[in-house]
C-alpha cells in the first residue's frame, strides 16, 4: 500500500510564474489536507478537501492560492504568480476517515517549492 | 499566536541515554496531542499520541506524559538510539476538528 505520494518533491518558479503541487492520497483515503512549512517554523494548516468538495480552505492566502481534489486524478495545490514568500514545503496528508482523535493523518514527502 | 510550543530548538543526548522532549500548550480545548517524528527531506511520520483523559502512553521506547494542569507534555525516549536523531514536532487537535495546530520542532540529536 503506497505512502501519500506528492510530485514534484522540488519545484523552482520565478516569481510571477504558477505553481502546481500534486498530492496522491492513500488508497481508500479520501481526506485531504494541506499543510505549508516555513524556515524555522512549524507545519501550518492551510486546507481541507474531500473528494469535488473544500471543506475548509480557512489557513489559504486568499489570493492566489487554490485547491482543488477532483472525482478522478490527485488533490493539487495551485499558487498564481508566486512570490518569494511562497517558498517554503507544503505537505499534503490523507486519512480513511476524518483525521480526529484516534484517526491520524498520513503525510507526504513534501513539496519544496523554491521561489527565485 | 503560538498555540504550542516546543521551546527547545535543539537537544543533544548520548547514546543509550534518555532524551526527553517538551512541548506547552495554551488552548484548554486540545483533548488530543500526536508526536511526530521527521528525518530531512521527509514527511512527518506518526510516533505516538495520547488523549486528555489519560496522563501517560506508553509504546516501545517512547512514553509520552501528558500533565493538564500546567498544559504540559512532553515524550521521552529511552534508550535514546542514532537512528532517532530527528525533528520531532508536538501536535495538538481538538476532538472533532482536524486542524493539528503543530509546535515549530525540536532537533534532537544522538551521539554514538
Amino acid at each position: 500500500n503506497a505512502g501519500v505520494m506528492q510530485n514534484p518533491r522540488h519545484l523552482v518558479r520565478r516569481r510571477g510564474q504558477e505553481a502546481r503541487l500534486r498530492c496522491s492520497p492513500m488508497k481508500g483515503h479520501s481526506h485531504v489536507y494541506w499543510y505549508r512549512q516555513l524556515p524555522e517554523e512549524g507545519l501550518k494548516f492551510m486546507v481541507y478537501l474531500q473528494k469535488e468538495n473544500i471543506i475548509d480552505e480557512s489557513g489559504m492566502p486568499k489570493e492566489r492560492f487554490s485547491a482543488e481534489f477532483p472525482k478522478e486524478g490527485p488533490s493539487i495545490l495551485r499558487i498564481q504568480q508566486v512570490v518569494r514568500g511562497d517558498s517554503a514545503a507544503y505537505f499534503c496528508a490523507s486519512s480513511e476517515t476524518l483525521g480526529t482523535a484516534n484517526t491520524e493523518a498520513f503525510f507526504g514527502q513534501g513539496t519544496r517549492l523554491t521561489v527565485v | 499566536d503560538q498555540q504550542v510550543k516546543q521551546n527547545s530548538p535543539s537537544l543533544s543526548v548520548q547514546e543509550g541515554r534518555i532524551s526527553i522532549l517538551n512541548c506547552d500548550y495554551t488552548n484548554s480545548m486540545f483533548d488530543y496531542f500526536l508526536w511526530y517524528k521527521k528525518y530531512p527531506a521527509e514527511g512527518p511520520t506518526f510516533l505516538i499520541s495520547i488523549s486528555s483523559i489519560k496522563d501517560k502512553n506508553e509504546d516501545g521506547r517512547f512514553t509520552v506524559f501528558l500533565n493538564k494542569s500546567a498544559k504540559h507534555l512532553s515524550l521521552h525516549i529511552v534508550p535514546s538510539q542514532p537512528g532517532d536523531s530527528a525533528v520531532y514536532f508536538c501536535a495538538a487537535l481538538t476532538s472533532g476538528t482536524y486542524k493539528y495546530i503543530f509546535g515549530t520542532g525540536t532537533r534532537l540529536k544522538v551521539l554514538a
